[in-house]
């Protein structure tokens, strides 16, 4: 079965702390993760692919097969990073599994 | 480019009834899928369409339903609505296999 797990809700961070939110997944095949991000009042929009090994906006994730972890890294917050992150396998073509989310907040 | 787009942004209904939402998805892509978002569950799955035929389906029951059109464009429909079923209902759509989504922002439904 496929499960992705963000294990905290909420993580609050100062402006210019570095900023680590977590994510482990459970998955047999190749996975395919994503960052997805929310923030106030807009739509769901892709922030980052694993595949593409991109930095968006400062952030990056890597893949950790080993620990099964995809966990998402800025190294100095921003006021405008507060947005609820999400977390996502693709499995079977286009289907997502999502986690159940974290909320960043930073703090000035 | 315009991105994905969901009618009616907003919907009451009462129990009983049934309900379509649609989605028109970004030009050029030919997979749409959806998603139950609620404050309980999360982001769930519901089911994903290509080139007109599902593909994938979510573990949602029979009454949720969905159909997509030669011009890619969705619909979903619920029918029998129970008051478990308000949520935002998430339309997106994707260029190619695990590419990633581009989401629309999504209908509102209260059923009362």
């Amino acid at each position: 079965a496929q499960r992705v797990t963000q294990p905290e809700k909420l993580l609050s961070v100062f402006k210019g702390a570095p900023v680590e939110l977590k994510c482990n997944y459970s998955y047999s095949g190749s996975p395919e993760l994503f960052w997805y991000v929310q923030y106030s009042r807009q739509r769901l929009q892709l922030l980052l692919r694993h595949i593409s090994r991109e930095s968006i906006k400062g952030f990056t994730a890597d893949l950790n097969k080993g620990e099964t972890s995809f966990h998402l890294k800025k190294p100095f917050a921003q006021e405008e990073d507060s947005a609820m992150y999400y977390c996502a396998l693709s499995a079977n073509g286009n289907k997502l599994v999502f986690g159940a989310g974290t909320i960043l907040r930073v703090k000035s | 480019k315009a991105g994905v787009t969901q009618t009616p942004r907003y919907l009451i209904k009462t129990r009983g009834q049934q309900v379509t939402l649609s989605c028109s998805p970004i030009s050029g892509h030919r997979s749409v899928s959806w998603y139950q978002q609620t404050p309980g569950q999360g982001l769930q799955f519901l089911f994903e369409y290509f080139s007109e035929t599902q593909r994938n389906k979510g573990n949602f029951p029979g009454r949720f339903s969905g159909r997509q059109f030669s011009n890619s464009r969705s619909e979903m429909n619920v029918s029998t609505l129970e008051l478990g079923d308000s949520a935002l209902y998430l339309c997106a759509s994707s260029q190619a296999d695990r590419a990633g989504y581009t989401f629309g922002s999504g209908t509102r439904l209260t059923v009362v």
